[in-house]
């Protein structure tokens, strides 16, 4: 069981803004920057967020980041059936010095 | 252009060691603040997070994993190699390699190798 938690799954229809959570226990996202992957089927993951909310190049402004206490959030508007993979949530545990990810949400455009 | 590619056995069996190698282009492992990541992914699994390796030579490792792992660094090759010792069925995964590069203190792992698939079986 990870650390970060995700919900297995979210859905939406094409055109629409769907969020996805990851919530941390005890203070690894408070202490820490969160990023965020994308991974489409079968491939390898791609950064999608880091620093808690700023894209690298290449990647459009539909894909947004936050964070707030102990949770982090990846928001996608404007969805696209090309949108449809797994996202992660990721950090750096500084008390372990080690890194986690969460275990994942599946996003379907409906 | 960055480039990551992770090399080793397709099979290997219960007990027996397995050595994986990234061979990466694009960027140094000597520049500060750069370093490599090994993550694998079971099927159908979540990503795990297994070690990394530093500029200045640091590493870290899984906790859970910490006593099979080793990871090291050959400058002169622009390759990075993750040792994992007796393997057991549930270690089978798609390993991959990542680049990584701290901002802030925070390790963005930006370039991703392909992955490799390896399979833990008599």
């Amino acid at each position: 069981q990870s650390v970060l938690t995700q919900p297995p799954s979210v859905s939406a229809a094409p055109g629409q803004k769907v969020t996805i959570s990851c919530s941390g226990s005890s203070s690894i996202i408070v202490n820490n920057y969160v990023s965020w992957y994308q991974q489409l089927p079968g491939t390898a993951p791609k950064l999608l967020i880091y620093d808690n909310n700023k894209r690298p190049s290449g990647i459009p402004d539909r894909f947004s980041g936050s964070k707030s206490g102990t949770s982090a959030t990846l928001g996608i508007t404007g969805l696209q059936t090309g949108d449809e993979a797994d996202y992660y949530c990721g950090t750096w545990d500084s008390s372990l010095s080690a890194g986690v990810f969460g275990g994942g949400t599946k996003l379907t455009v409906l | 252009q960055v480039t990551l590619r992770e090399s080793g056995p397709a099979l290997v069996k219960p007990t027996q060691t397995l050595t994986l190698t990234c061979t990466f282009s694009g960027f140094s492992l000597s520049t500060t603040e750069m370093c490599v990541s090994w993550i694998r992914q079971p099927p159908g699994k979540a990503l795990e997070w297994l070690a990394r390796i530093d500029w200045d030579d640091d590493k870290y490792y899984s906790t859970s994993l910490k006593t099979r792992l080793t990871i090291s660094k050959d400058m002169s090759k622009n390759q990075v190699v993750l040792t994992l010792t007796n393997l057991d069925p549930v270690d089978t995964a798609t390993y991959y390699c990542a680049r990584t590069r701290l901002h802030l203190g925070d390790p963005q792992l930006d370039y991703w190798g392909q992955g490799t698939l390896v399979t833990v079986s008599s």
